[in-house]
């Protein structure tokens, strides 16, 4: 089975400074890993997703995240945050073998202005 | 351009009373999950199923019910409402290689 850890449950940041929401994840295979957007009162959309290939993903608005196997992380990061940025952001993972996909506690990102 | 359609949108249950939470998706998508969602405890996972007539148990099924008859219908079935059910519930469905999960909008529940 997988497990994803998501390392901050609150991460405040001031607007335009920039911003990394952690998370890592354990499995004994082969892993696709995601990161979700959910804004208050509306269903989880997808920021980004990494299947294979180039380690750095670039998703939508501005973010991206590093898949980094020998640490087995996969961090999120955005160079300069806006308000429209605040929400909660979950990472998930799921194997190329298995049935599900697992998600982490989330991390509620604000943003101050 | 549907996606993955949930109703109700928000439902208050009394205590005891039963109800079906009802999911669809239009992408012909054999993979299809039920979630619920409290605060800060992320997405657990109730039920799933990785095809019509096939479903299977997540973390927490207990009081809860599912079947998958059509490939485009995964109804949850909650039998007598207890207040530890109230939570917000989210419909998901992947492509075969489950390489993207598509949310419904969730439904909000309140067990009083």
């Amino acid at each position: 089975a997988q497990s994803v850890t998501q390392l901050d449950s609150q991460v405040p940041v001031f607007e335009e400074a920039p911003v990394e929401l952690r998370c890592n994840y354990s499995s004994s295979v082969s892993v696709y890993l995601f990161w979700y957007v959910q804004y208050p009162n509306q269903g989880l959309q997808l920021l980004l997703k990494y299947l294979s290939g180039s380690t750095l993903v670039k998703g939508i608005n501005g973010f991206e995240a590093e898949f980094n196997k020998s640490q087995t992380s996969f961090h999120l990061r955005k160079p300069s945050v806006h308000i429209s940025d605040t929400a909660e952001y979950f990472c998930a993972v799921s194997s190329t073998t298995g049935n599900q996909f697992y998600f982490g506690t989330g991390t509620s990102l604000t943003v101050i202005p | 351009n549907a996606g993955v359609t949930q109703t109700p949108k928000f439902r208050i249950l009394k205590i005891g009373q039963s109800m079906t939470l009802q999911c669809t998706q239009d992408m012909n998508h054999n993979y299809m999950y039920w979630y619920r969602q409290d605060p800060g405890m992320g997405l657990k996972l109730i039920y799933y199923s990785v095809g019509a007539g096939i479903t299977d148990k997540g973390e927490v099924p207990n009081g809860y019910n599912v079947s998958r008859s059509t490939t485009e219908d995964f109804p949850l079935r909650l039998e007598l409402a207890a207040p530890s059910q109230t939570s917000v519930y989210f419909c998901a469905s992947t492509p075969q290689g489950r390489t993207e999960a598509f949310f419904g909008q969730g439904t909000r529940l309140t067990v009083v």
